[in-house]
């Protein structure tokens, strides 16, 4: 059960559109809409912003979006700020064991 | 609303044993899927297992299998992780995290439990 394949890092300058990639399989991205993305500050415990593929939790910025195609999921931050500088890692449900698989991770950095 | 508050730092020598702890102060204990996830030095997150707090249904990733032992005590509203035999690669940060069942994601984090094992 191999991790969900993303960049290792992605940059953008304060104002700027960026997309992270989540790339898995027919046996968990591409098998349901239960895809996942959290970020991660240094230090501090992942936070939800993103569950079943689009969806944002309340009290998350609506410049957090996602969306899926076949195995590949996307997380696209849009008017990118400062405080958006964080480790982001998606997640999906998988057939294997009825359980869960994360994604590398990838490191935002706001240039 | 859940809030999970996880036990403090841990320093062990290798092949002790370990038992951490999340703790759901808020209500409906038994009503969630508590999950426990890896976050070793500087690298990313990783799915170690998950259990029904209802009725102690347990899961686990392939890998963890037979390395830790997860369980739930409903009568203090706590879910455990556990190892017999520590190895100095499990040195990491170790976090829970909650879910509704039917749902598939983790709303609600502990703040994570730092265990270092050196030998």
């Amino acid at each position: 059960q191999s991790a969900l394949t993303q960049p290792a890092s992605v940059s953008g300058s304060p104002g700027q559109s960026i997309t992270i990639s989540c790339t898995g399989t027919s046996s968990d991205v591409g098998a349901y809409n239960y895809v996942s993305w959290y970020q991660q500050h240094p230090g501090k415990a992942p936070k939800l912003i993103i569950y079943d593929v689009n969806n944002r939790p309340s009290g998350v910025s609506s410049r957090f979006s996602g969306s899926k195609s076949g195995n590949t999921a996307s997380l696209t931050i849009s008017g990118l700020q400062a405080e958006d500088e964080a480790d982001y890692y998606c997640n999906s449900y998988t057939t294997s064991s009825g359980s869960y698989v994360f994604g590398s991770g990838t490191e935002v950095t706001v240039l | 609303e859940v809030q999970l508050v996880q036990s403090g730092a841990e320093v062990k020598r290798t092949g002790e044993s370990l038992k951490i702890s999340c703790k759901n102060s808020g209500n409906s204990f038994t009503h969630y899927w508590f999950g426990w996830v890896r976050q070793l030095p500087g690298r990313g997150l990783e799915w170690m297992g998950i259990i029904y707090a209802g009725t102690s249904e347990t899961r686990y990733r392939p890998s963890f299998q037979g390395q830790v032992t997860i369980s739930a005590d409903k009568s203090i509203s706590t879910a455990y992780l556990q190892w017999s035999s520590l190895k100095a690669s499990d040195t990491a940060i170790y976090y829970c995290a909650t879910a509704v069942p039917g749902t598939y994601y983790f709303d609600s984090w502990g703040q994570g439990t730092l265990v270092t094992v050196s030998s």
